[in-house]
C-alpha cells in the first residue's frame, strides 16, 4: 500500500471493555512496531514483530497487552479489560527488513478509555 | 536507561527566521538518531536520519548534526515558513538485546511559525 494504516481511527471504550486496533504495513515490509502515546509525550515502544514472530515485547505495560501478526502482514494490539490509563494514541509503525532502518508511521488509533 | 530531553517545549518564530531545535541522550551508546515531525493526526514523518558515525545530515532546508560523545543533536530548519509549524521529535536507536534496535523518544518541540 501507499502508507501505512491503521483503523479505527479514534475509539471510546467503557472500563472494562475489550478492545482491538488494527494495523496494516507498508506492503512487503518485514518488520512492524507498536508505540503508545500518551498526551504531551513522546511515542514509548510496545513490541516489535519480523513477519509473523515476536521478537520483543518488553515494552507491553501488562498482561492485559496482547499484539498478533499471524500471517506476517497486518498486526492487531488487543487490550483487555480496559482502564483509564490506557488512554493514549496507539501508534504503528513498519520498516523494510529490520529496526536498524527508518520507520514508517501510520496515522495513529487514539483510545478513551471512560 | 537510555533518556531522551527536548528543549524548549515550545517555540514560536515569525516567518522567514531560523531556527534551532536542541536534544540531548544520557547513553552514547547510540546505532544512529532520527528526528520527526508530528502533525495533529497524521502520525510521524521521517525527516533526516543521522547514523552514529556521521557528524550531520541535510535534506533541503533542514540540517541536522550529531556529537554522541556529548549526547546532543541539533535540528537547524532554515527560513522557516508557516507549514512547517508541528512537534519535532528525537529518538535515538540503541541496540535492545537479541538482535533488535529500539527508538527512545524525547517528548517534541512543539513549532509555531507565525505569518
Amino acid at each position: 500500500g501507499a502508507g501505512v494504516s491503521q483503523s479505527p481511527r479514534y475509539k471510546v471504550a467503557k472500563r472494562g471493555q475489550d478492545v482491538a486496533l488494527r494495523c496494516d504495513p507498508i506492503s512487503g515490509h518485514v518488520s512492524l512496531f507498536w508505540y503508545q502515546q500518551a498526551l504531551g509525550q513522546g511515542p514509548e515502544f510496545l513490541t516489535y514483530f519480523q513477519n509473523e514472530a515476536q521478537l520483543d515485547k518488553s515494552g507491553l505495560p501488562s498482561d492485559r497487552f496482547f499484539a498478533e501478526r499471524p500471517e506476517g502482514s497486518v498486526s492487531t494490539l488487543k487490550i483487555q479489560r480496559t482502564q483509564q490509563e490506557d488512554s493514549a494514541v496507539y501508534l504503528c509503525a513498519s520498516s523494510y527488513r529490520d529496526t536498524r532502518e527508518t520507520q514508517y508511521f501510520g496515522p495513529g488509533t487514539r483510545l478513551l478509555v471512560l | 536507561k537510555q533518556e531522551v530531553t527536548q528543549i524548549p517545549a515550545a517555540l514560536s518564530v515569525p516567518e522567514g527566521e531560523n531556527l534551532v531545535l536542541n536534544c540531548s541522550f544520557t547513553d552514547s551508546a547510540i546505532y544512529n538518531l532520527q528526528w520527526f515531525r508530528q502533525d495533529p493526526g497524521k502520525g510521524l514523518t521521517s525527516l533526516l536520519l543521522i547514523q552514529s558515525s556521521q557528524r550531520e545530515q541535510t535534506s533541503g532546508r533542514l540540517n541536522a548534526s550529531l556529537d554522541k560523545s556529548s549526547g546532543r543533536s541539533t535540528l537547524y530548519i532554515a527560513a522557516s515558513q508557516p507549514g512547517d509549524s508541528a512537534t519535532y521529535l528525537c529518538a535515538v536507536r540503541v541496540y535492545s538485546g537479541a538482535g533488535s534496535y529500539q527508538l527512545t523518544f524525547g517528548k517534541g518541540t512543539k513549532l509555531s511559525v507565525i505569518p
